[in-house]
């Protein structure tokens, strides 16, 4: 199973400022099957990056992710209101399909 | 409008059953692959199981293996997961996912979860 350690469990900023997130894997992931998610309370998760750094749809282009193997990043570049929430990665590259702890990206 | 749904949660007694379901629609259901994912309360997201779009191939986490099963109905649009054997830590709400193709990809469309709770 591999296992993704996700750092920092919280980052406190400002509107208008740089996220930037990480998500290591325990091994290598296939083919760079890394995914991110926002998740806001209350609400159902929604795909924010496949493929380690493909957009989903209607995703605004603040969003970016990069990385291969283990070290895989998502940063927003200007953070908006809406933006705050929590991201979790996960890897679909192999069963079972684990997801990271999860970030908590809050007001500071 | 692409849409999933969930129902069937509540509450049960340890060592009880319960069978979830997921109406789907908005999209041709046989053609993609669907996931179980679970969230207890506060906590994180936890992948339970996974169907192709055929049918054809399951795979569970280990967790829930021999307890849980997993299964797809074509002529309903309707995904189902068949929990036997309940234990309290098995309390969460239960999302049913669309992967974007198959099995290996990411969840692109999620329901908006039912609660299990597991308790005497």
């Amino acid at each position: 199973e591999i296992v993704l350690t996700q750092s920092p469990g919280t980052l406190s900023l400002s509107p208008g400022e740089r996220a930037t997130l990480s998500c290591r894997a325990s091994q290598s992931v296939r083919s760079s099957y890394l995914a991110w998610y926002q998740q806001k309370p209350g609400q159902a998760p929604r795909l924010v990056i496949y493929g380690a750094s493909s957009r989903a749809t209607g995703i605004p282009d603040r969003f970016s992710g990069s990385g291969s193997g283990t070290d895989f990043t998502l940063t927003i570049t200007r953070l908006e209101p809406e933006d705050f929430a929590v991201y979790y990665c996960q890897q679909y590259g192999s069963s079972p399909f684990t997801f990271g702890p999860g970030t908590k990206v809050d007001i500071k | 409008e692409v849409q999933l749904l969930e129902s069937g949660g509540g509450l049960v007694q340890p060592g009880g059953s319960l069978r979830l379901s997921c109406a789907a629609s908005g999209f041709t259901f046989s053609s993609y692959a669907m996931s179980w994912v679970r969230q207890p309360p506060g906590k994180g997201l936890e992948w339970v199981s996974a169907i192709s779009g055929s049918g054809g191939s399951t795979y569970y986490a280990d967790s829930v293996k021999g307890r849980f099963t997993i299964s797809r109905d074509k002529s309903k649009n309707t995904l189902y997961l068949q929990m036997n054997s309940l234990r309290a830590e098995d309390t969460a709400v239960y999302y049913c996912a669309k992967h974007r193709i198959v099995v290996g990809d990411a969840f692109d469309i999620w329901g908006q979860g039912t609660m299990v709770t597991v308790s005497s």
